[in-house]
This record gives C-alpha cells, structure tokens and sequence, in this order.
C-alpha cells in the first residue's frame, strides 16, 4: 500500500529537549516536504526536499531542521523545542516524473505539545 | 506571492442539502488547485484538483469544483450533503512554474452536517 508515515504520531516533551519526528514514503518520490498546521492558520511550508541531499526552506524554518540522506526518509529535527512549536505536523511527498505536477501525499500527522 | 482565501471558517447545512464551500485564489501564474479534506484525528486526503484542461473539475465521494479564472475563484460543490462529508475543508494553490511544488492552504472550512 502506498503511503507516508510519520513517528511519533503525539509526543509531549519539554522546553530544551532535542526531538525528531520520522517521516518515511514508499512511493520512490523524489519530492517530500514539512508543514504544520495551526489553528486559523491552514498549513505552512516548513522545509521541502527535491531530491536526496537536496533542501531548502519553506515560509516557517526558524527553530527547525531536516535531512534527507535516503530517498525515502525525510526527518524533522526540532533542536531546541520551544512551547511556539507546540502544533500539528505532516510530512508530504510526490512524484515529479516528467516535470509535472502530480498529487501529494500527506502523513497521517504528529501532534507535538511542548511545555 | 500566492494567497487562497477560504469564505467562512464554518459552514453547516441540513442532510440533503447542497454542499457549497467558497475558495478564491491569488496567483501570478496559471495556478494548479486542490481542495483537500481533513477528517477528524486524520491526514489531509486529496478530494480533487485542477492543473489544466477541462475547468469542471470532479473528484472522490460526489464532491466537484469548477475553475473560473475571470473570478480567481475555485469554490467546491456537492448537491447532497450527507453526514459522512462532516470534516474540515482545505483548499490549495501551487504555482505551475516554480522549483518549489509547495502548497499554499487556506485557513480550512469546518463543514457540519444536521440531520
């Protein structure tokens, strides 16, 4: 079955305390990306990836990081979390075969609280 | 930059009733759109979309959209609601030209549906 997954689905942590949260595709998409998702807010691009070893940041970057040393994984590196991190999270991929746009795919989400 | 604009951040309509939910769009360049459904405790799962072609645009569980460029607008319809459509709403704008394939959300519609 073709999906994305994403671990840990909910994780309360504290101020300071480094976290990753795992996004993983089985499609051999060449493009995966990061949002969250605030209240009233919609879903903001946080970084993207065209392809391994290939990021670049989205519209909310600060405070976080990411990796794409495998094609089909693509983590969240929250370094110092901060209570204003405190949101929903999906991971995305898609195909860019031939050059046009094809659908994303969304994860299931990772609800993090950090207090 | 590209901005989507989500009329009214709650709609409720009566089982039976018709289903219209409002998008307009902002966009340099000839957009790709998307609304996107988020059931509760879910990931965002992709109802339709429009790239190029045809503007009548049909998608999954009887939910169609219709894009007019002249209005900027691409607002999603479905003649009789029913109460398995009860979610939140997303629509989406990616620009067709650019190296980023990030999605730009509304602010989402909460859809209930009486009985």
């Amino acid at each position: 079955e073709a999906q994305v997954t994403q671990n840990p689905r909910y994780l309360i942590t504290v101020t300071g305390k480094k976290l990753t949260v795992t996004c993983s595709q089985n499609m051999n998409h060449e493009y995966m990306s990061w949002y969250r998702q605030d209240p009233g807010l919609g879903l903001r691009q946080i970084y993207y990836s065209m392809n391994v070893e290939v990021t670049d940041k989205g519209d909310v970057p600060e405070g976080y990081k990411v990796s794409r040393k495998e094609k089909r994984n693509f983590p969240l590196i929250l370094e110092s979390p901060s209570p204003n991190q405190t949101s929903l999270y999906f991971c995305a991929s898609m195909g860019l075969s031939g050059g046009s746009l094809e659908t994303q795919y969304f994860g299931p989400g990772t609800r993090l609280l950090v207090l | 930059a590209q901005s989507v604009t989500q009329l009214g951040s709650h709609v409720s309509v009566s089982e039976g009733a018709l289903v219209l939910l409002r998008c307009n769009y902002s966009s340099s360049v000839p957009p790709y759109l998307f609304w996107y459904v988020q059931y509760p405790n879910q990931g965002l799962q992709l109802l339709l979309k429009y790239t190029t072609g045809a503007t009548l645009v049909k998608g999954i569980n009887g939910f169609e959209a219709e894009f007019k460029k002249s209005e900027t607008s691409f607002h999603l319809t479905k003649p009789s609601a029913h109460m398995s459509d009860a979610a939140e709403y997303f629509c989406a704008v990616s620009d067709s030209g650019g190296s980023n394939y990030k999605l730009t959300f509304g602010k989402g519609t909460l859809l209930t549906v009486n009985p």
